[in-house]
């Protein structure tokens, strides 16, 4: 089975620490992203990157680093974890082109908690 | 006002009735696609559409590019149907063609 896989299911950290989330993904896909996802707003683009090195900004990448310096992982940093950044965070992978041309495929998701 | 709008937000049916789930949205799109998220958080993708009719099992999904919507229809639904219900446009006006604009999602419960 082809897969996304996220390091931590479930994670509680404590304001201004720094927050490493992980995502691996198996199908050599060139497009990654970190979307967080909270009630009543839907899925939120963090950032993305369609190649080794290369980022895009999203919706809200206030507060949020990455880095991709393999294919197959894609980081999401916190850099000073704050409690408004307490959310569902999911990873996706695609292959390269457009968003309309390609399914993206999910993690199963990491929940954070900041206290 | 959201791009992408769904309805209803929250859903309760009785196992084996027959269910639509809309989708409508404001400007012009390359394509939509229907998800399917599960309690606990993953999500799986159940069609990408940009004309027509799409089915795959009980599940069909339809999309009428001039009237800006789309509905999600599950046949014979079942327990285990029960799920949030996600839709999602690449927008042609999109700043970046990697992006997808989501809806706020339908919380699907089926009861036996």
């Amino acid at each position: 089975d082809v897969k996304v896989t996220q390091s931590s299911r479930y994670l509680v950290k404590r304001t201004g620490e720094k927050v490493f989330l992980e995502c691996v993904q198996d199908m050599d896909h060139e497009n990654m992203f970190w979307y967080r996802q909270d009630p009543g707003l839907g899925l939120r683009l963090i950032y993305f990157s369609y190649d080794v090195k290369m980022k895009e900004k999203g919706d809200i990448p206030e507060g949020y680093s990455v880095s991709r310096e393999k294919k197959e992982r894609f980081s999401l940093i916190l850099e000073s974890a704050s409690t408004n950044q307490t959310s569902m965070y999911l990873c996706a992978s695609s292959p390269p082109g457009t968003a309309g041309a390609n399914v993206l495929t999910f993690g199963a998701g990491s929940r954070l908690t900041v206290l | 006002k959201n791009e992408v709008e769904q309805s209803p937000q929250n859903l309760t049916a009785q196992e084996g009735e027959f269910i639509t789930i809309n989708c409508s949205y404001s400007v012009g799109i390359s394509a939509l696609h229907w998800l399917q998220q599960h309690p606990g958080g993953g999500i799986v993708s159940l069609f990408m559409l940009s004309s027509g009719k799409k089915k795959h099992g009980r599940l069909i999904a339809t999309i009428n590019i001039q009237e800006k919507h789309s509905s999600l229809h599950i046949t014979a639904s079942h327990p285990r149907d029960s799920a949030v219900y996600i839709c999602a446009v690449s927008l042609l006006s999109s700043g970046s063609a990697r992006q997808l604009t989501f809806g706020s999602g339908t919380q699907l419960t089926v009861l036996p």
